[in-house]
């Protein structure tokens, strides 16, 4: 009973470099979101897919593209990271709009 | 504005006390309401949904005050175990706001 699964756990990069962060949900949700946790600032929304084939800009979007591969799948790419991005990442999904999000237990990303 | 606004405390009670934690919203077309807890480092999980009628669940307790546009979490008898990040969640649409949640820590 996996729920939802984030990988990478940890990453540290270097400025400049990419990489992309990996979400899978066996759930059977339609919707799936990427968001972005710094101190004091709460959750914020990056992107999110509210169905398969669908991409959605949030709060915070700039230097991330996203891709809902399939129902299950949505990731998240950081094509040239800077310190900026430094911070812990967690995917979610929901079946339907009124329900609670479960959420992925992070990516800690540090950018140097 | 923030469409959640949230008090972050800290909140640091004694074990049995009663503590409450308030909300507001600033979207009057905001659809559903939830409560997460959050402990240190990890993934918020969802503590209780907030119905109109006020909901309970042990020693906890939700409302929501649609007219005045907040939310609340009453937490009785508190425990050690309740030492936690509590977050507010609003759905509006396809999207959810999060407040920056309050610290609640429960001392011995």
């Amino acid at each position: 009973n996996a729920g939802v699964t984030q990988t990478p756990k940890f990453q540290v990069l270097k400025t400049g470099q990419s990489m992309t962060l990996q979400c899978a949900q066996d759930m059977n949700h339609n919707s799936m979101y990427w968001y972005r946790q710094d101190p004091g600032m709460g959750l914020r929304l990056i992107y999110y897919s509210a169905s398969e084939g669908t991409t959605d800009k949030g709060e915070v979007p700039n230097g991330y593209n996203v891709s809902r591969l399939n129902k299950r799948e949505f990731s998240l790419r950081l094509e040239s990271a800077a310190p900026s991005q430094t911070s812990v990442y967690f995917c979610a999904s929901i079946f339907a709009s009124n329900q609670p999000q479960h959420f992925g237990d992070g990516t800690r990303l540090s950018i140097l | 504005r923030k469409e959640v606004e949230q008090d972050p405390g800290p909140f640091n009670v004694p074990e049995g006390a009663t503590v409450a934690f308030n909300c507001t919203y600033s979207n009057s077309a905001s659809q559903s309401f939830f409560w997460y807890r959050q402990d240190c480092r990890k993934e918020p999980k969802l503590l209780m949904s907030v119905y109109s009628s006020g909901n309970e669940d042990g020693r906890f307790t939700a409302q929501l005050n649609r007219a005045s546009q907040y939310i609340s979490l009453l937490i009785r008898d508190s425990k050690l175990s309740d030492s936690a990040t509590y977050l507010c969640a609003v759905n509006l649409g396809n999207q959810f706001y999060f407040g920056t949640g309050t610290s609640l820590t429960v001392i011995p």
